[in-house]
């Protein structure tokens, strides 16, 4: 069975740019997070959604959105990047929102 | 405002001892506390959680003891081996929100 799928793997923006990255969950997960790692904050949860609906949401600025497909695939979005943005950008997925979750590889952005 | 304080954040250890890594946390609402591992270029994944109904829960090498009286909770890893070295982070949930809150993490070596 195929682990989550993040693309791309690496990214490198200028400030003030807007980036998209996308999330390939497990088959048959219909849940979805996503989660920003720094050395600074640690591992801080961004939003999750479930069935193409948001149901939490981080402390994080509406610079930081996403969306579900009805395929369960993810994307977040980030408009009008800053230089603190930069970090791996982690998704996990899972059946629901009391199963474990299983996170994939990230995609690692900088912004310069 | 750090709500799952961890420590230490690294740690050496030799070939065959024991690996501690400890976790405090200060919201009373907190009910799952599952700790995570990560190798470089990966994701965290799941290694072992518990709730407060018990002090104590082992898996293999791998055991958490839980302190619900003082808040705080630590993993103990049992005849460590080099395969073992990684990040080690601690987190959080209540069952409202099931937001995670993370700990900074541990940087874990194991010298063979």
């Amino acid at each position: 069975k195929a682990g989550v799928t993040q693309t791309p793997r690496y990214l490198i923006k200028t400030r003030g740019q807007q980036v998209t990255l996308s999330c390939s969950p497990i088959s048959g997960h219909r849940s979805v997070s996503w989660y920003q790692q720094t050395p600074g904050q640690g591992l801080q949860f961004l939003f999750e959604y479930f069935s193409e609906t948001q149901r939490n949401k981080g402390n994080f600025p509406g610079r930081f959105s996403g969306r579900q497909f009805s395929n369960s695939r993810s994307e977040m979005n980030v408009s009008t990047l800053e230089l603190g943005d930069s970090a791996l950008y982690l998704c996990a997925s899972s059946l629901g929102q009391h199963n474990e979750q299983f996170f994939g590889p990230g995609t690692r952005l900088t912004v310069l | 405002q750090q709500q799952v304080k961890q420590s230490p954040q690294s740690l050496i250890v030799q070939k065959g001892g024991i690996s501690i890594i400890n976790c405090a946390y200060e919201n009373t609402a907190f009910d799952y506390f599952p700790w995570y591992q990560q190798f470089p270029g990966k994701g965290p994944a799941l290694l072992i959680a518990i709730r407060p109904d018990v002090s104590e829960k082992k898996e293999g090498r791998f055991t958490i003891s839980f302190n619900k009286s003082a808040k705080q909770f630590s993993l103990h890893i049992m005849d460590s081996q080099p395969g073992d070295s990684a990040t080690y982070f601690c987190a959080a949930e209540s069952g409202g929100s099931y937001i995670p809150t993370f700990g900074r993490g541990t940087s874990l070596i194991v010298h063979p």
